[in-house]
């Protein structure tokens, strides 16, 4: 089985702090990607990498950054936390091929107060 | 720049009746892909089906069918005979070739299915 698997399920923080959400994949998959998902906005791509070291933006990457060390393990960084960063995070990952599917994670639910 | 639209926010329907859930694109690529996936409550997105541009066909997986329109961009996504398990969030998304080979994927904003027994 597929298996990609994020760090913590809850996570409360304070705003300023320097969190890290960590993201795990199994299925040596180049592609992974950082959502989040907020009520009536469905989800929304912060950041993606195709490769080791290699990132892009998505479309919300203001106040977040990523990191790419290894191929198996993508991490999200909230620079200086606020509270508008409140929110479900998930991970995904998956082939570089037209038309395959993403796996995800069971996402985490970062409250920052 | 492509969109999904799920214009339907909830959906409430007593067990055993039969549900759809529409799904709206736009794009200018001419190959996409359009993806329907399932949130449960345990928060895990899980993949149900992939279509790519070029095959108009429907398809019949057990209790569930997809009605591909090329001609309306619509992707539409049917539950016969529902059952409580089939409770959840529906995503419905388009796929958006990058460089590299890669692609990612552009979400419409969901469909919280609720079945009541």
């Amino acid at each position: 089985d597929v298996k990609v698997t994020q760090s913590s399920r809850y996570l409360v923080k304070r705003t300023g702090e320097k969190v890290f959400l960590e993201c795990v994949q199994d299925m040596d998959h180049e592609n992974m990607f950082w959502y989040r998902q907020d009520p009536g906005l469905g989800l929304r791509l912060i950041y993606f990498s195709y490769d080791v070291k290699m990132k892009e933006k998505g479309d919300i990457p203001e106040g977040y950054s990523v990191s790419r060390e290894k191929k198996e393990r993508f991490s999200l960084i909230l620079e200086s936390a606020s509270t508008n960063q409140t929110s479900m995070y998930l991970c995904a990952s998956s082939f570089t091929r037209r038309g395959t599917e993403a796996f995800f994670g069971q996402g985490t639910r970062l409250t920052v107060v | 720049a492509q969109k999904v639209t799920q214009a339907q926010t909830e959906i409430s329907v007593v067990e055993k009746e039969d549900v759809t859930l529409d799904c709206v694109y736009e794009t200018r690529d001419t190959t996409y892909y359009l993806f329907w996936y399932k949130q449960p409550p345990s928060g895990e997105l899980v993949f149900l089906i992939r279509r790519n541009s070029f095959d108009e066909q429907n398809e019949i997986s057990g209790r569930y069918s997809w009605n591909f329109q090329k001609s309306t961009s619509s992707f539409n996504f049917t539950i016969t005979a529902s059952q409580v398990v089939d409770s959840a969030v529906y995503f419905c998304a388009l796929s958006e070739a990058q460089n590299f080979g890669n692609e990612k994927l552009t979400f419409g904003t969901g469909t919280r299915l609720t079945i009541i027994p």
